[in-house]
């Protein structure tokens, strides 16, 4: 099976920008978990969607959103980008919802704001 | 609020020997908990995970232990190998809740 993928892995914007980063679970994966990992904060949770609903969110601002197709595929949107949003962005996936289980992550994509 | 304390940013250790990493939490409500390990530039991969009807589990090399009533867990890897030198990011989750992350310990295995 293919692993998660990630688009795109690098990423230069500028403050007050948009962007929208793109993942592709593993088949048959219908949870998929965004996290902002920066130095000194490890993995912070952003949201996690299951069949199309986001069934968590994290501790951030509006400006962070996302969404999840049909076929589990999800998108993340950060909207007014500022300074502090240059990070790793991670996504990962699995089987079924909650606690439990294995998730698999991407190798994530690399968003730099200037 | 942390909720997920790996205090110890970096610890190194010679090859060979064990390598302890250290996680504390403070939400009792955690019912399960992971370990995951991260090279850079590669997102992390799952190592072993334990859950809270349990104190041990044991896979290969690596052994987690959990101490409920300290809000401890631990991860032993025995014997430390090169490739053991990554960050690992200790995790714990409530049931049918999101998975929180500590920050991470960046285990360095010298020759």
């Amino acid at each position: 099976k293919a692993g998660v993928t990630q688009t795109p892995r690098y990423l230069i914007k500028t403050r007050g920008q948009q962007v929208t980063l793109s993942c592709s679970p593993i088949s048959g994966h219908r949870s998929v978990s965004w996290y902002q990992q920066t130095p000194g904060q490890g993995l912070q949770f952003l949201f996690e969607y299951f069949s199309e609903t986001q069934r968590n969110k994290g501790n951030f601002p509006g400006r962070f959103s996302g969404r999840q197709f049909s076929n589990s595929r999800s998108e993340m949107n950060v909207s007014t980008l500022e300074l502090g949003d240059s990070a790793l962005y991670l996504c990962a996936s699995k089987e079924g919802s909650g606690s439990g289980g294995e998730q698999y992550f991407g190798p994530g994509t690399r968003l730099t704001v200037t | 609020d942390q909720q997920v304390k790996q205090n110890s940013p970096s610890l190194s250790v010679q090859e060979g020997r064990i390598s302890i990493l250290n996680c504390d939490y403070t939400n009792s409500m955690f019912d399960y908990f992971l370990w995951y390990k991260k090279y850079p530039a590669e997102g992390p991969t799952f190592l072993i995970s334990i859950s809270s009807i349990k104190d041990k589990n044991e896979d290969g090399r690596f052994t987690v232990f959990l101490n409920k009533s300290a809000k401890h867990l631990s991860l032993h890897i025995v014997p430390s190998q090169p490739g053991d030198s990554a960050v690992y990011f200790c995790a714990a989750s409530a049931w049918d809740d999101k998975i929180i992350f500590g920050k991470g310990t960046r285990l360095h295995i010298l020759p």
